[in-house]
């Protein structure tokens, strides 16, 4: 079975702070994925990696950014939260194909 | 740029009802057509319909995919409540590993 983690379930941080969410697949697939799902707006993707150390700006990057310094791990970073990034963070793995297979989400609360 | 759009938006059926979501989609250099199933986490894969697997069924659920007229439905039979969730569509095309997807389908089935 893929198994894709994700460091937090839940997360509440202050405005102005810098986040990490990190996440961590198993099966040695080339592409990772940062998604964020708001109501009303679906899943957005925000940077996508195909390879270490490679990325990718996905629709919406602005205010993010990623690295990818090992194949399995995939971090998110908001450099400097805000309250408009408040959302559920998704994160995906897939082969060289195209099924993504999601880890189980980070809501994020920035007060 | 690629979009794709589900109908309904919400649906509430009975236990037993048969139900079918739409999915239409405009992608450049069309590869892939994907399903998941959200409930309260993350989204779950459920079918992938290339140009070379235009229908695909496990148990109750069946899907198929017209490319000429750029869309896809979701049938499922003889609904359960465990069947509640959000249902999304995606695509993919050729020239990049990105899924694009619809805003979902919110699929309500009652006892």
């Amino acid at each position: 079975d893929v198994k894709v983690t994700q460091s937090s379930r839940y997360l509440v941080k202050r405005t102005g702070e810098k986040v990490f969410l990190e996440c961590v697949q198993d099966m040695d697939h080339e592409n990772m994925f940062w998604y964020r799902q708001d109501p009303g707006l679906g899943l957005r993707l925000i940077y996508f990696s195909y390879d270490v150390k490679m990325k990718e700006k996905g629709d919406i990057p602005e205010g993010y950014s990623v690295s990818r310094e090992k194949k399995e791990r995939f971090s998110l970073i908001l450099e400097s939260a805000s309250t408009n990034q408040t959302s559920m963070y998704l994160c995906a793995s897939s082969p060289a194909g195209d099924t993504q297979y999601f880890g189980p989400g980070t809501r994020l609360t920035v007060l | 740029e690629d979009k794709v759009v589900q109908s309904p938006l919400s649906l509430v059926v009975h236990e037993g009802d048969t139900v079918t979501l739409n999915c239409s989609y405009e992608v450049t250099n069309f590869r892939s057509l994907l399903w998941y199933k959200q409930e309260k986490k993350a989204p779950t894969f459920l079918f992938m319909l290339t140009s070379s697997g235009i229908e695909k069924k496990s148990g109750r659920l069946s899907s198929i995919l017209d490319k000429k007229e750029l869309f896809s439905i979701l049938n499922i039979t003889a609904t359960q409540t465990g069947d509640s969730a959000v249902y999304l569509c995606a695509v993919s095309s050729v020239s990049n590993y990105k899924l694009t997807f619809g805003k979902g389908t919110l699929l309500t089935v009652n006892p």
